[in-house]
């Protein structure tokens, strides 16, 4: 089975630009979920997709939001970018909304000036 | 919430076992410890869980105490694609959903 894949890889964004990534989780998974990693802050947690509805949220700000399509594919997008946003974001999947372990894919780097 | 510590590095020699210790004094009885590994910038990979059996695959063996308390994880023959950032995961969010993760460990492997 294909891995989870996340588009783009890298992204370089200027202030108060939004900006979209995407991922496609394993086949047949239908839960995923984003995270962000940043030196600072290290690995958190932002929302969780299942069914096209967001089952869970983090703590961030309004600005980052996501949706999932009926093909589980997931979508998150971050309005408005201030510095602090640059980081790795990572998608993850899973079969089922409870089932616990999560596989991630490879990451999207954004960095914004 | 199990509160987790982690050493924040370690070094092994190549070929030599890797043990990476994990502190969760507090677990849940239904908490799973889960391990992951993150080799730089990249997404962090699936290695090992259990629950309160010692577990052993292709990768790795977890013990973990009959208490609960704490767990080990162990590369057998550490190699130089070892080096990474391993996690301890046995916390979840508060919707009991989602990992939380700490710092982890900082493994060299070094030749």
């Amino acid at each position: 089975k294909a891995g989870v894949t996340q588009t783009p890889r890298y992204l370089i964004k200027t202030r108060g630009q939004q900006v979209t990534l995407s991922c496609s989780p394993i086949s047949g998974h239908r839960s995923v979920s984003w995270y962000q990693q940043t030196p600072g802050q290290g690995l958190q947690f932002l929302f969780e997709y299942f069914s096209e509805t967001q089952r869970n949220k983090g703590n961030f700000p309004g600005r980052f939001s996501g949706r999932q399509f009926s093909n589980s594919r997931s979508e998150m997008n971050v309005s408005t970018l201030e510095l602090g946003d640059s980081a790795l974001y990572l998608c993850a999947s899973r079969s089922e909304l409870g089932a616990d372990t999560q596989y991630f894919g490879p990451g999207t780097r954004l960095t914004v000036l | 919430d199990a509160k987790t510590t982690q050493p924040p590095s370690m070094d092994c020699a190549e070929g030599r076992a890797a043990n990476l210790p994990c502190n969760h004094s507090t677990i849940s009885g239904n908490e799973y410890v889960y391990w992951y590994r993150q080799i730089h910038s990249q997404g962090p990979q699936y290695i090992i869980h259990g629950l309160k059996n010692n577990e052993t695959n292709e990768m790795a063996s977890l013990i973990i105490t009959e208490d609960r308390k704490s767990s080990t994880l162990i590369l057998p023959h550490a190699t130089l694609r070892d080096t990474a950032v391993y996690y301890c995961i046995p916390e979840r969010d508060n919707y009991g959903q989602n990992f939380v993760f700490g710092p982890g460990t900082r493994l060299s492997v070094l030749p």
